[in-house]
């Protein structure tokens, strides 16, 4: 089946600096990839629609110049958390549109201190 | 506006102990719905897709069905590591192909 990966699985970070995530489809091309955040207890919040060659397509309210993404080809979708601080600290996921469905990486647990 | 809603919000069972779980959809223009289990720290893993009202599907102890307004999951004698969050989510017409969540349901299976 379809596998997408994430990386890293766990980052903890300096307030004021910038993290980087990647989500890779590992067997299948991509052109379209979701960026997920995800609060204790609580379901996945979309935050933007990564797509290939393209600028992003952000939700309301969150802000395109804080989490930077960059979707460069049909394989690898970045997020990058720019000037992080302690409330950006958040369980993120990514997800791509396959031809059996929607998968989803196995999550980036980062903790801004 | 597209909305999912899951319910019960938790739920604990013994183990055998078979339930369902509540997904509800706006009506209009759903497209797929879906249903995924989310263990602690983990992504979301895909369960199944239900695409019209009737269709059922199976897989172990899960059968997920689907009418013209909602999707049950049905657990069947239910183990202790059927404990997870179950997600449903819907895929609607306009909605540029991103799922639309429901909150969840906490599902404990105690031996």
């Amino acid at each position: 089946g379809a596998v997408v990966s994430q990386h890293p699985s766990r980052v903890i970070c300096k307030s004021g600096t910038s993290v980087k995530i990647e989500c890779r489809s590992l067997d299948f091309q991509a052109t379209t990839m979701f960026w997920y955040r995800q609060f204790p207890k609580q379901s996945l919040m979309l935050m933007a629609t990564s797509n290939e060659g393209s600028k992003a397509t952000y939700e309301q309210g969150v802000e395109k110049d804080k989490f930077l993404i960059n979707h460069a080809s049909l394989t690898l979708s970045t997020l990058t958390v720019t000037s992080a601080h302690p409330e950006d600290s958040s369980f993120y996921i990514c997800s791509a549109a396959a031809l059996s469905g929607y998968t989803f990486g196995s999550g980036t647990r980062l903790t801004v201190v | 506006e597209d909305q999912v809603t899951q319910s019960p919000e938790a739920l604990r069972l013994q183990e055998g102990e078979s339930s369902s779980l509540n997904c509800s959809y706006t009506v209009s223009g759903l497209r797929g719905l879906f249903w995924y289990r989310q263990d602690p720290g983990k992504g979301p893993e895909f369960l199944f897709t239900l695409y019209s009202a009737g269709e059922e599907k199976e897989k172990e102890r899960l059968k997920a069905t689907l009418t013209k307004k909602e999707s049950f999951l049905h657990i069947t004698a239910p183990k202790p590591e059927d404990s997870a969050t179950y997600l449903c989510a819907g895929l609607f017409s306009g909605g540029y192909n991103k799922l639309i969540f429901g909150a969840g349901t906490r599902l404990a299976v105690h031996p």
